[in-house]
């Protein structure tokens, strides 16, 4: 009864450093999101996907990229990381429908250096 | 923009008291709102979704009010436990795309 896991849970990079945030869900869900949340700002969509194979851009896309190449995975990619990108981040999934909820992980804390 | 505020100071009620949460959101016209609780190093935990056309929706010590005329929504917990204790979300959500957009959260302390 896993749901939505991510990993790594912490990490620390430094600056100009790369790395990748996997998401894994097993409700076999359509619909995958990945957010950052910044204390006083809420939650903030980065991406999303409402497929395999497909991507899609949120709120704060600047810097991150991310891919769907199966269902259940979804991964957020760090290019070049940067101090603005500390936070935490979460990953959701859900049906799809807007009258359904999104279903989050535990996080992964991420501070740049 | 779409704007949603929560009140962004923490509240602190007393156990077995009534906590009312407020969520205000101008230039949106959402479908659905969720509340959502999130506990310290966790992430957060769907609790309740109401309708626009739906004026109350109540779970076991849980209501939830929605007022598309004054864009607000009211989140109620009734005989409050210290175990209640935790940041709440609210989040709007559009009919077609059912992206959301989240609040800020209220934290909640309930006192013995």
């Amino acid at each position: 009864n896993a749901g939505v896991t991510q990993t790594p849970k912490f990490r620390v990079l430094k600056t100009g450093q790369s790395m990748t945030l996997l998401c894994a869900q097993d409700m076999n869900h359509e619909y995958m999101y990945w957010y950052r949340q910044d204390p006083g700002m809420g939650l903030r969509l980065i991406h999303y996907s409402v497929g395999e194979g497909t991507t899609a851009k949120g709120e704060v896309p600047d810097g991150y990229n991310v891919s769907r190449l199966k269902k259940q995975n979804f991964l957020l990619g760090l290019e070049s990381a940067a101090p603005s990108q500390t936070s935490v981040y979460f990953c959701a999934s859900n049906s799809g429908r807007s009258n359904q909820p999104q279903h989050f992980g535990d996080g992964t804390r991420l501070s740049i250096l | 923009s779409q704007k949603i505020e929560q009140n962004s100071e923490a509240l602190n009620i007393q156990e077995g008291k009534t906590a009312t949460l407020t969520c205000n959101y101008t230039n949106y016209s959402p479908a659905y709102l969720q509340w959502y609780r999130q506990d310290p190093g966790r992430g957060p935990v769907f609790l309740l979704l109401i309708r626009e056309n739906e004026k109350e929706k109540r779970k076991e010590r849980l209501k939830v009010t929605f007022d598309t005329t004054l864009k607000q929504s009211l989140f109620h917990i009734t005989a409050s436990q210290p175990a209640d204790s935790a940041t709440y979300l609210c989040a709007l959500s559009h009919l077609k795309t059912g992206k959301l957009i989240f609040g800020q959260g209220t934290t909640l302390q309930v006192k013995p």
